[in-house]
Order: structure tokens, then sequence, then C-alpha cells
């Protein structure tokens, strides 16, 4: 596609609700980055895979929080029990190949309000 | 926890003058970019520094990086009110993890 698509744009959940939150990267991407970020805040690192291993999810706050990417391209994340706190705007990112050197490309993120 | 640190964190100028923001880190990197955020929305690449590079341009924008001191600067010339919205600056480090560090960010209002 022609950038990086994030689903839905805003999600409220009830306190203890599941949500799930849909990544479609740049179609060629290997690298695929979650990031949360919130309110006045820069984005903190969630998780990170290459296609679909997951190689680093040392960010994720609580195994609440699932991330796959199961055939490489789109992934989920996906929050259960939401408590307050997870209220932010989480990120999607992908790059080209696994090189450090790569700059990221950014969804336009989903801003999910926990109520 | 955030590695980048930018300083100021806000700043309000005219249009047409330069804005300068700086930023500092802690670990040692491969490189480190610069990215820009408008209210809502996403973030978007502006300009990427490795870490054997001084000083780097692209259009108005020109960021340095001294090592030494562990801290980048990002320069906007001649800026305008598009110009306004949050800057961050992220670093990727030196030892294969391939994640970007953000700092907290400077918020630039440009005054037409």
């Amino acid at each position: 596609g022609a950038g990086v698509s994030q689903s839905p744009r805003y999600k409220v959940a009830k306190r203890g609700q599941d949500v799930a939150l849909r990544c479609d990267p740049i179609s060629g991407h290997v690298s695929l980055f979650w990031y949360q970020q919130a309110l006045g805040q820069g984005p903190e690192f969630l998780t990170y895979f290459q296609n679909e291993a997951q190689l680093d999810k040392s960010g994720l706050p609580s195994d609440r929080f699932f991330a796959e990417r199961p055939e490489g391209s789109v992934s989920t994340l996906k929050i259960q029990r939401t408590q307050q706190e997870d209220s932010a705007v989480y990120l999607c990112a992908s790059s080209t190949l696994q090189g450090a050197g790569k700059k990221a490309f950014f969804g336009q993120g989903t801003r999910l309000t926990v109520v | 926890s955030q590695q980048g640190e930018e300083d100021p964190q806000a700043l309000s100028i005219q249009e047409g003058e330069n804005a300068t923001m700086n930023c500092s880190y802690k670990t040692s990197i491969n490189n480190l970019q610069w990215y820009r955020q408008n209210s809502g929305r996403g973030l978007v690449h502006l300009i990427l520094i490795r870490s054997n590079e001084r000083e780097k341009h692209s259009g108005r924008l020109r960021v340095t990086l001294d090592t030494s001191k562990k801290s980048s600067s990002l320069l906007i010339t001649a800026s305008r009110a598009a110009d306004t919205a949050s800057y961050f600056c992220a670093t990727v480090n030196l030892y294969g993890n391939n994640r970007l560090a953000f700092g907290k960010g400077n918020q630039v209002v440009v005054i037409p």
C-alpha cells in the first residue's frame, strides 16, 4: 500500500474489555514495530517483528498485551482486560530489511480510551 | 524508558525565524533520527544522521551530532506556519536492537 494503515483510528473500551488493534504495513517491509504514546510524551517501544518472528517483546507492559504477525504482513496488537492506564495512542511502524540504518514509516495510530 | 531528551520542550517563534532544538542521549548509538508529529497524526521521518557523521542537511533542516557529548541539534531555517508541530529525536542503539528510543519532544509553534 501507499503507507502504513492502522485501524480503527479511535477506540473507546470499557474497563475490562478486550481490544484488538490492526496494522497494515507497507508492502514488502520486513520490520514492524509497535509503540505506545501517552498524552504529551514521546512514543515508547512495545514490540518488534522481523517478518513473522517476534524478536523483541521487552516493551510490552504486562502479560495483558499480546502481538502477532502470523504471515509476516498484517499485525494485530491485542490488549486483554483493558485498564485506564492503557489509554494512549498506539503507533505502528514498518521499515525495509532489518538494518538499523533504515528510517521507519509510521501509521496515524489508534487512539484508545478506556473508560 | 525514554533515552533522548529534548531541550527546550516548547518554542514559539515568528514565521521566518530559525528554530533550534536539542537532544541528548545516554547510550552508544548506530544513528539518530528526527521525526515530526502534527497534532493527532503519526510521525513523519525528517532526517537520519549516522554515528560517524557530524552534520547533515536536508532542505531547510540542519542536524548536528556530537557523539562525545551524546547530543544532537535540529535547526529549521526560515520557519513557516506549516512547521508548527512536535519534533522528536530518536536513537537506534549500537548493539543489534533496531528499535527507536524517543525523547519527550519539542512543541514548536510558528506564528504567521
